[in-house]
């Protein structure tokens, strides 16, 4: 039982490039959500699917967007990578009790 | 929608004495509040959680107390242990759903 699984852990992008981030869960838990972690600035919900089929925005979705693949696997994408967009980026899963996050994405876009 | 205080961001104390991390939230219908702890370079994990039918909970060394009509809950942490230095954020809700956090707070535990 792995929990919540994300990829990868570490990413450089240049400015303009394109990525993914992806985020999976063995817990059939049917609400994820991606957060972003700055500075003094605590998580900020950046998308999140409350099941499989359904995404919504949160605080700051722009410059994003996501896919919920199926009831496992939610993605989150970069489509023109920007310097403020350099983070740590945190996917989880709504589970009993609480959240439960996977280990993070550091993202550095120079 | 929602927006959570936490206060102080930083939050020095002597190991054995108290820790207490304070939080205001601003949605009358929230009835989620929990709190996590992050360790340096790791994911936030749960360490105790409270509903709004509860005005408070305690596990061991910690407990949180919850004040609905003033809208605000804190986490107190008794007989400190360098192992509780991390970073604390509170958040709230419903129901564990699109949790908003605070901005955190930065404990250190000085031996």
């Amino acid at each position: 039982n792995a929990g919540v699984t994300q990829t990868p852990k570490f990413q450089v992008l240049k400015t303009g490039q394109s990525m993914t981030l992806q985020c999976a869960q063995d817990m059939n838990h049917n609400s994820m959500y991606w957060y972003r972690q700055d500075p003094g600035m605590g998580l900020r919900l950046i998308y999140y699917s409350a099941s499989e089929g359904t995404t919504d925005k949160g605080e700051v979705p722009n410059g994003y967007n996501v896919s919920r693949l199926n009831k496992r696997e939610f993605s989150l994408r970069l489509e023109s990578a920007a310097p403020s967009q350099t983070s740590v980026y945190f996917c989880a899963s709504t589970g009993t009790p609480g959240y439960t996050f996977g280990s993070g994405t550091r993202l550095t876009v120079v | 929608g929602e927006n959570v205080e936490q206060h102080p961001s930083t939050l020095s104390v002597q190991e054995g004495d108290s820790a207490v991390i304070k939080c205001t939230y601003s949605d009358s219908a929230s009835n989620y509040f929990p709190w996590y702890k992050q360790e340096l370079g790791k994911r936030p994990q749960l360490i105790i959680d409270i509903r709004s039918n509860v005005g408070e909970k305690k596990d061991q060394r910690i407990a949180v107390t919850l004040n609905k009509t003033a809208k605000h809950f804190s986490l107190h942490i008794t007989e400190t242990q360098p192992e509780d230095s991390a970073v604390y954020f509170c958040a709230a809700g419903g129901s564990a759903r699109q949790l908003t956090f605070g901005s955190g707070t930065q404990l250190t535990v000085l031996p």
